[in-house]
């Protein structure tokens, strides 16, 4: 079965601190995802990557950034978290371009709190 | 503006058959039908996925209607472990197989 592992189930941060948010799965997939969920308005994309060291913005990029220097690992990093942050993050992988299925496979999502 | 229209919510009886239904009426010729699932403290799951053809699993049924502007997924038998948050999903094949979640239908089942 395919796995996805984010680091932390739940996560308390100071506003201004940097965050890392960290993603690892194990059936070599090329493409890589990140969503944030808040009540009301479902799971919008943060970033995702296509390849290592690539990278692509989703529908709500600021605030954020991302790095993926191994294949398996993809990263999302809170420059200086502020209190609108507070939400579910998750992240996801796929086979990439071309794969015919393209089902992505979720982590069980870090729910992190910006104070 | 949302890809994908669904209803809020929807009620079944255990053992029952559910029709939840989604509307995606500005789908492309090439854009995928998923539906994932979420339940409690998870992240989604994957159901099922379709282009034109009507498709069948062990979890469910996919109906995709003619003019693609439609679908409906069908559990055959709720049980109440299928008490989730269902999502219906486009994803866009030629723009790196993006997914475009709608807000989802929140399935109550009743025993």
């Amino acid at each position: 079965d395919v796995k996805v592992t984010q680091s932390s189930r739940y996560l308390v941060k100071r506003t201004g601190e940097k965050v890392f948010l960290e993603c690892v799965q194990d059936m070599d997939h090329e493409n890589m995802f990140w969503y944030r969920q808040d009540p009301g308005l479902g799971l919008r994309l943060i970033y995702f990557s296509y390849d290592v060291k690539m990278k692509e913005k989703g529908d709500i990029p600021e605030g954020y950034s991302v790095s993926r220097e191994k294949k398996e690992r993809f990263s999302l990093i809170l420059e200086s978290a502020s209190t609108n942050q507070t939400s579910m993050y998750l992240c996801a992988s796929s086979l990439g371009i071309g794969a015919s299925s393209g089902i992505q496979y979720f982590g069980a999502g870090t729910r992190l709190s910006v104070l | 503006d949302a890809k994908t229209t669904q209803p809020n919510s929807m009620e079944s009886n255990e053992e029952e058959p559910v029709h939840l239904p989604c509307n995606h009426s500005t789908i492309s010729g090439t854009d995928y039908i998923h539906w994932y699932r979420q339940l409690p403290s998870q992240g989604p799951e994957y159901v099922i996925h379709g282009l034109t053809s009507n498709v069948n699993n062990r979890m469910a049924s996919l109906a995709i209607a003619e003019d693609r502007k439609s679908s409906t997924l069908i559990l055959h038998r709720a049980t109440l472990r299928d008490a989730a948050v269902y999502y219906c999903i486009l994803r866009d094949v030629d723009n790196f197989n993006k997914f475009y979640f709608g807000s989802g239908t929140k399935l109550n089942v009743k025993p």
